[in-house]
């Protein structure tokens, strides 16, 4: 148990659904991080948040839409997904004053685009 | 941020020690070395990170070269449960004001009974 909460676990969509990730956590982190991991393939960095400020955003495609209402929670909105977007979706915090060690992950929401 | 580069896979008994290189040969004087591991299909976890000295703590001892080009993650007494893929990262660890962290493809430690 790492702190950060990913709900749900597990999520089948179709290609024509609107869906939302959850990511909650208590640590007293002010930074957030979305990222995806494709099958074989490394983490990619979607985006970054700080301070409820998004403060990156790495040329994701506007079919997914982050939503970062307080420091504590992070959404990923998906609507018209591609089957391609399927894929371990993983959420992590930080404390985000630059000078933190480490980041803290959820254990993801693996999500099948049908 | 600078690269690094990592055996694909490596295997080892259990109980003996897990030495895991990482080249960082581009590493620059206010980058620090970072690992963090993924237990199949869970979200990555922080082990240790250093800048110059050899750090340990209860999970694992980094040691780093003098040149600071390399570095060697060594898990004393590896068990199943250390099954993993291992990254190692370098960043500026005041680069920003967020541990933006970029994953390459790590190596793959199997241990076996």
């Amino acid at each position: 148990e790492t702190g950060v909460t990913q709900t749900p676990r597990h999520l089948v969509m179709g290609m024509t659904n609107k869906k939302s990730l959850k990511c909650e956590q208590h640590l007293g982190h002010n930074a957030m991080y979305w990222y995806k991991q494709s099958a074989k393939k490394p983490l990619e960095l979607m985006f970054v948040y700080n301070f409820k400020e998004q403060t990156e955003n790495n040329s994701v495609p506007s079919r997914f839409s982050p939503e970062c209402p307080n420091s504590s929670h992070l959404f990923l909105h998906l609507h018209t997904l591609q089957p391609e977007d399927s894929a371990l979706y993983l959420c992590a915090s930080s404390q985000g004053d630059g000078g933190d060690t480490e980041a803290f992950f959820g254990q993801g929401t693996r999500l099948t685009v049908v | 941020d600078a690269k690094t580069t990592q055996p694909p896979s490596m295997d080892c008994a259990e109980g003996r020690a897990a030495n895991l290189p990482c080249n960082h040969s581009t590493i620059s004087g206010n980058e620090y070395v970072y690992w963090y591991r993924q237990i199949h299909s869970q979200g990555p976890q922080y082990i240790i990170h250093g800048l110059k000295n050899n750090e340990t703590n209860e999970m694992a001892s980094l040691i780093i070269t003098e040149d600071r080009k390399s570095s060697t993650l060594i898990l004393p007494h590896a068990t199943l449960r250390d099954t993993a893929v291992y990254y190692c990262i370098v960043r500026i660890k005041d680069g920003g004001a967020t541990n933006k962290l970029i994953f390459g493809t790590g190596t793959l430690l199997a241990v076996q009974p």
